[in-house]
């Protein structure tokens, strides 16, 4: 396993559409984290899963982003009639069980909204 | 809540010099983690060093090392013998020690580490 995969890498969209991305963490880690991080700032947590269960949603979650992990592999991230200032980086990370608490992150999936 | 400050938006330091780079938090937890991430340009965020809070010893990773001062919750990164590859933005993070809500790492602004050949 080479590290947490994300795809795409880019995606342009219009106003008002909707778009998903897809995180793959690495295979023996059952926590995975998004975050979101615009232009020189640092990340901001979006959501957190433990296996397939969402633990933890921020409040930047508005009700037009949805996360997924349906089977405690693979995760999307869902943002319907994007904004412009959905505009950012989008990263996954995983981390493995308790006791192991470095997260590690994927190469992210940048958005832009025209 | 916790937050974590990164005061210094910019740095230049010259190849093979050392530098520190500053952080501080604010926490009421006795247990945490706190870490330095690494992000270059248009490149993926990566893991620098990582400290447990409960230990007293500063971690060191080949030429990175950290002045962790837990009273102060004051926590710097030094580059010794910096190298060109070390230019990049650097995050300071924090995490708390009891899992489930407080397992989501809480990024500083970040710094950007310019390394001058």
């Amino acid at each position: 396993d080479t590290g947490v995969s994300q795809d795409p890498r880019h995606k342009i969209t219009k106003r008002g559409q909707n778009v998903t991305f897809r995180c793959d963490p690495i295979s023996e880690h059952n926590r995975l984290y998004w975050y979101r991080q615009t232009l020189g700032q640092g990340p901001e947590f979006l959501t957190y899963f433990q296996n397939e269960a969402q633990l933890e949603k921020s409040r930047l979650l508005s009700d037009r982003f949805s996360a997924e992990r349906p089977k405690g592999s693979f995760s999307t991230l869902e943002i319907q009639r994007t904004e412009q200032g959905d505009s950012a980086m989008y990263l996954c990370a995983s981390s493995g069980l308790a006791g192991e608490e470095t997260q590690y992150f994927g190469p992210g999936t940048r958005l832009l909204v025209l | 809540a916790q937050t974590v400050t990164q005061s210094q938006p910019e740095m230049s330091v010259q190849e093979a010099e050392t530098v520190t780079l500053s952080c501080t938090y604010d926490t009421s937890e006795n247990n945490y983690y706190l870490f330095w991430y690494k992000q270059p340009p248009s490149r993926q965020m990566i893991l620098v060093i990582r400290q447990e809070a409960y230990k007293q010893q500063n971690a060191t990773e080949n030429r990175f090392s950290v002045n962790f001062q837990k009273a102060a919750k004051s926590f710097s990164l030094k580059i010794s013998d910096s190298q060109l590859g070390d230019t990049a933005m650097y995050f300071c993070a924090f995490r708390g020690g009891s899992g489930g809500a407080n397992s989501k790492l809480t990024f500083g602004k970040g710094i950007t580490l310019s390394v001058r050949p």
